[in-house]
């Protein structure tokens, strides 16, 4: 089983929809936990960290399931600059490294 | 201008021949690291380096060297032993905390 796996998608949504992404992990103690955004042929940036109590960011909202071992991001009014792939990145813990899940890639359209 | 600078951006190299990938960051972080990145996956560390002279082997260091003499630099050599080097690489530091990492632009290798 990998440490981290994501649905590779692709999502195809309409502008304005609403779209939930899911990420499991396999190490129950990991202990930090994040979304990176990478568009097409270019370096993965840090979208947002993800909390035990969730957050939000905008349009953007973040959840961790501790007791599934899952983390979830949940892109609300989507927009065209959305499309992109969405990487899952965990921390195990005492682990300084973080682990990338391999992406889910979101495709909006008009 | 802040930040993480990788080079080339493009490198078209020959079968059996070593290359060396440069990263270089003026953002004073201590740690850096190396992915490689193959289509449809997710990154695969390579190298990391906590402190200036230190390294250590991530993943998938077979057939990668790398040096850091200097805290700004962590060049990377992809020899002639790596079977499959054509790869999106991708230089990456992280502050203190280690759990923000900043990425590079990335270097496209591709061997011929």
């Amino acid at each position: 089983r990998k440490e981290v796996e994501q649905d590779p998608g692709p999502f195809n949504v309409p502008e304005g929809a609403t779209v939930a992404f899911n990420c499991t992990y396999s190490n129950s103690a990991s202990q930090s936990f994040f979304w990176y955004r990478q568009d097409c042929r270019k370096e993965p940036k840090l979208l947002m960290s993800v909390y035990s109590s969730g957050n939000e960011d905008g349009r953007f909202t973040a959840q961790l399931n501790r007791a599934s071992q899952y983390i979830s991001l949940l892109i609300r009014d989507s927009k065209l600059s959305d499309s992109a792939t969405y990487l899952c990145v965990v921390t195990p813990e005492g682990y300084n490294k973080l682990i990338f899940g391999a992406g889910t890639r979101l495709a909006v359209h008009p | 201008d802040g930040g993480i600078t990788q080079s080339p951006k493009y490198l078209f190299r020959k079968e059996g021949q070593n290359v060396t990938l440069s990263c270089e960051q003026n953002l004073n972080h201590d740690a850096m690291y190396w992915y490689r990145q193959d289509p449809g996956q997710g990154l695969r560390l390579i190298y990391y380096s906590q402190i200036v002279n230190d390294f250590q082997k991530g993943d998938i260091a077979e057939g990668y060297s790398v040096s850091r003499e200097k805290k700004e630099s962590f060049p990377l050599t992809v020899t002639s032993a790596q079977k499959n080097p054509t790869a999106f690489y991708l230089c990456a530091t992280s502050d203190s905390s280690g759990n923000t990492i900043y990425f590079g632009e990335g270097s496209w290798l591709t061997v011929v």
